[in-house]
């Protein structure tokens, strides 16, 4: 069965400073893998994907995540965080295609990411 | 990416009712799916709603209790039948578009009393 962990439920960081939201996964094949964000009472937000490539991929508002096959991992960064950056942040992982298209999110239990000034 | 959206946006319901909430695309759209993110916690699959025929369930959920339509390629109905507390949450449509990506609606809060 495939999977998603986010060890930590929060992380708080100052302004200015870099942040890292971590996610590992377990498939067993090869790992579709997605960070969301979610603002208060607001859907889902998606902000990058890796599928294949460069291990390195940006995404929307500044973030990136490096994909580690090694350590299986999917960490979410940013340079220099923004009190705005304050919401709670989702990785998931796609299980097997249904159609060739769209296919089952699996997701992580959430980090809540808190900026202060 | 999609524009979608979702109506209601928030309801509270007497248990034992049922509340019907649609999902609307702006584009059309092979696959939708309905999540449920009950308080606190991460979103599980309820289904995956296919046009022209049935819906398909995740494990732990039923048609009968969930009862969902695809009637074209922009629009998906999610029903919550018979409705208890444990049924408050939030529940989210979203579409792929032909790509890996998944695109969510605003959600519907839901509050069971």
């Amino acid at each position: 069965a495939q999977s998603v962990a986010q060890p930590e439920d929060q992380v708080n960081v100052a302004e200015g400073n870099p942040l890292t939201v971590k996610c590992t996964y377990s498939v067993s094949g090869n790992p579709y893998l997605f960070w969301y964000v979610q603002y208060p009472n607001r859907g889902l937000q998606f902000l990058l994907k890796y599928i294949t490539g460069d291990n390195l991929v940006k995404g929307s508002y500044g973030f990136e995540a490096e994909f580690n096959k090694s350590q299986t991992s999917f960490h979410l960064k940013k340079p220099s965080a923004l009190v705005s950056d304050s919401a709670l942040y989702f990785c998931a992982v796609r299980d097997e295609v249904i159609y060739n298209q769209g296919g089952k999110l699996i997701f992580g239990q959430g980090t809540e990411l808190s900026v202060k000034p | 990416s999609a524009v979608i959206s979702q109506k209601p946006s928030r309801d509270i319901c007497q248990r034992g009712t049922s509340l019907t909430i649609q999902c609307q695309v702006d584009s059309q759209v092979t696959m939708m799916f309905w999540y449920r993110q009950q308080p606190g916690q991460s979103l599980t699959l309820i289904a995956t709603a296919n046009q022209g025929s049935e819906a398909t369930y995740e494990s732990g959920f039923v048609i009968d209790k969930f009862p969902i339509s695809r009637p074209n390629l922009t629009f998906s109905t999610l029903t919550v039948s018979n409705m208890s507390p444990e049924d408050s949450s939030i529940y989210l449509c979203s579409v792929a578009k032909g790509g890996e990506t998944q695109y969510f609606g605003p959600g519907t809060r839901l509050l069971v009393l």
